[in-house]
Parts: structure tokens; C-alpha cells; sequence
């Protein structure tokens, strides 16, 4: 069974640039996730999607972040414009439907913002 | 709010040493406790996991026991392996509420084992 896939691996830009990220969640999983991952710190979930809604984007800084996951399987991440603070891993995981199955993640797209 | 917190690393032990990460946390009610692990390069895998007090999660050697009164999931293992080298994770997931599903880690606990 194919896992999380993210893409670009790694992204360089300058601040004020945007920046876009794309995960692929696992076939057929309803839930799909995208954690932010500060250098030294845990990931911190910036917004969770069941099928194409939202569930909490409490955690999202919508004044420049902005995530879409039409017709429910693929998703879109994007900042626009990038921050020296954005510089981060972003995580992708999806689980099937149901509150409390486990997450699988990706391996995550590291951004550097100069 | 939820939060965990472990204990600081890099960790740096000899193949075959004892190893614990200490982990605790703070959450209303029952939480489900997580230990992931993120090998070089690699996204996180889940390691372990309890959904109750008393409950004792294992996988490859690894154990950590839920304590609900010192509000605690530390992670073992009797005799590491290089192999094991890697960041660990815990996390949890609250009780109850809509976002019932979201994740809170902690900041993550390097360890580098040599031979």
C-alpha cells in the first residue's frame, strides 16, 4: 500500500515569495492533516480536513496561509507571502474516517525562507 | 490547553544501555498517549500507543506504560540497537470535543546510538 506522499522534498525561497505544497493522503482515507514542525519543536497542526471540509483551522495564520483539499483526496498547502518564521517542515498524515485511527505522515517538505 | 512535555536530548547511549525517555503531560480527562518515532529523512511512524490508565504500549522492544496519577508515558527499551537511532515523539490525543482526532506533541527527544 503506497504511503503519504509530499511534494516538492525541499523548497527554497526568498520572504514575501509564495510557496505551495502538495500531499497525496493514503487511498481512501477520509481525514487528511498538515502539521507545521519548527526546527527543535513537535509538529503543530495548522488544519485538519474531513473529506473536502474543515474541521479545525484554528491554528492557521489565514492572513497568509491558505489550504484546499478539493474533491476530497488530494490537498494543497500555500503561503502567500512567505515569512522568515514560516521556514518549517510541513507534515502531511491522513487516517481513515472515524475520530480516533491512527495517523499516517509523509515525509514532509522542508521550506527555507531567506 | 493540552500539552506535553519531554525530557531534552540529544540522548547518547552505548548499544546495548538501558534507555528512558521521560514524557508527561497535561489534559482534562482521559487522553490517548502516542510515542512516534522519525528515522532520518522519513516522515513520523507511530511507535506505540495506550487509550487508558494502566494500559502498557509495546512495539519492537520499545514499552511505555499510561500513569494517569503522575500523568506520565515514558519510554523504554532494555538494550538499543544503532538502528534506533532517531528522533522520538510522544503525543496525545485529547478526550472528547469535535477536534477529538488532533494531535499535541511534544518538542521531541534525539537519540544517537553507537557501538
Amino acid at each position: 500500500e503506497a504511503g503519504v506522499a509530499q511534494s516538492p522534498r525541499y523548497k527554497i525561497i526568498e520572504k514575501r515569495q509564495s510557496v505551495a505544497f502538495w500531499c497525496n493522503p493514503i487511498s481512501g482515507h477520509a481525514t487528511l492533516y498538515w502539521y507545521q514542525q519548527i526546527l527543535g519543536q513537535g509538529p503543530k497542526l495548522l488544519i485538519q480536513f474531513q473529506n473536502n471540509g474543515v474541521v479545525d483551522d484554528s491554528q492557521l495564520p489565514k492572513d497568509r496561509f491558505s489550504a484546499e483539499r478539493l474533491k476530497g483526496v488530494d490537498s494543497t498547502l500555500k503561503i502567500q507571502p512567505a515569512k522568515l518564521e514560516d521556514s518549517a517542515v510541513y507534515l502531511c498524515a491522513s487516517s481513515p474516517e472515524g475520530t480516533y485511527n491512527e495517523q499516517f505522515f509523509g515525509p514532509g517538505t522542508r521550506l527555507t525562507v531567506l | 490547553g493540552d500539552s506535553v512535555t519531554q525530557m531534552e536530548g540529544p540522548v547518547t547511549l552505548s548499544e546495548e544501555a538501558f534507555l528512558t525517555i521521560n514524557c508527561t503531560y497535561t489534559a482534562t480527562g482521559y487522553p490517548s498517549l502516542f510515542w512516534y518515532v522519525q528515522y532520518p529523512g522519513e516522515g513520523l511512524q507511530l511507535l506505540l500507543k495506550a487509550t487508558k490508565a494502566d494500559d502498557k504500549g509495546s512495539n519492537k522492544g520499545f514499552e511505555a506504560t499510561y500513569r494517569k496519577e503522575t500523568t506520565s508515558f515514558h519510554l523504554e527499551k532494555g538494550s538499543v540497537q544503532v538502528s534506533d537511532s532517531a528522533v522520538y515523539f510522544c503525543a496525545l490525543r485529547g478526550a472528547s470535543g469535535g477536534t477529538a482526532s488532533k494531535l499535541t506533541f511534544g518538542t521531541g527527544t534525539r537519540l544517537q546510538v553507537t557501538l
